[in-house]
């Protein structure tokens, strides 16, 4: 079965350089989540959303941006990027409404010098 | 706001043995249970779910997790591990209020390290 597909899997970048995580989430899925887990850390939700428009919004720095696109695909826009942004950001999707599982990718593992 | 708690940050156990990995959750509204597993270098794997009906549910490799709403516990069990169940364990609330599709809010996690 076709899982959720993230790119690139694993991104090098230095301080105040800029990144864009993709986000390919199941067919028909129309939700997609974004966390972040940090080394040893649980996952912390960024942002969501639901049919192309942002859902929900957690813990997402300014320095971020999200957009889900009209194929639902969905991108993470980071800059001024800063070594504490160093973790693993997954995203997640669903479909159904509220509170249906979500699956996750395997993530984008982001490394800043 | 709701919160989950994890007890146990490590768990070690030897192949064969039960074992329980325990989950308390704290909410002022209905919530949506799941436990997922995550392997070294992988993604979260989704490993059940609860969301209504049977306060019972099982998994296809044999773990099981029951709701217990006056407990606020959603405790995950195998009466029997193997070697490839050693993995990081993370319990998760969903509560969707208003326009919000629910997101997840997961526990600290419990490492699962079964031995030979």
């Amino acid at each position: 079965a076709a899982g959720v597909i993230q790119s690139p899997r694993h991104l090098i970048k230095e301080k105040r350089e800029t990144a864009t995580l993709k986000c390919y989430p199941i067919p028909r899925h129309d939700t997609v989540y974004w966390y972040q887990q940090g080394p040893g850390q649980d996952p912390q939700f960024l942002i969501s959303f639901y049919e192309k428009m942002q859902s929900d919004k957690g813990s997402i720095p300014d320095r971020f941006s999200a957009q889900q696109f009209s194929d639902y695909h969905s991108e993470l826009n980071m800059s001024s990027l800063e070594l504490g942004d160093s973790a693993l950001y997954f995203c997640a999707s669903s479909v159904g409404g509220r509170n249906q599982p979500q699956h996750f990718g395997d993530g984008t593992r982001l490394s800043i010098l | 706001a709701q919160s989950v708690t994890q007890l146990d940050s490590q768990v070690p156990v030897f192949e064969e043995a039960p074992v329980e990995l325990r989950c308390n959750y704290s909410s002022s509204v209905s919530v949506y249970l799941f436990w997922y597993v995550q392997y070294p270098n992988q993604g979260l794997q989704l490993l059940l779910k609860y969301l209504s009906g049977s306060t019972l549910v099982e998994s296809i490799n044999g773990f099981e997790a029951e709701f217990n709403k006056s407990q606020t516990s959603f405790h995950l069990r195998k009466p029997s591990v193997h070697i490839s169940d050693t993995a990081e364990y993370f319990c998760a609330v969903s509560t969707a209020i208003g326009g919000s599709q629910g997101n997840l809010i997961f526990g600290k996690g419990t490492k699962l390290s079964v031995k030979p």
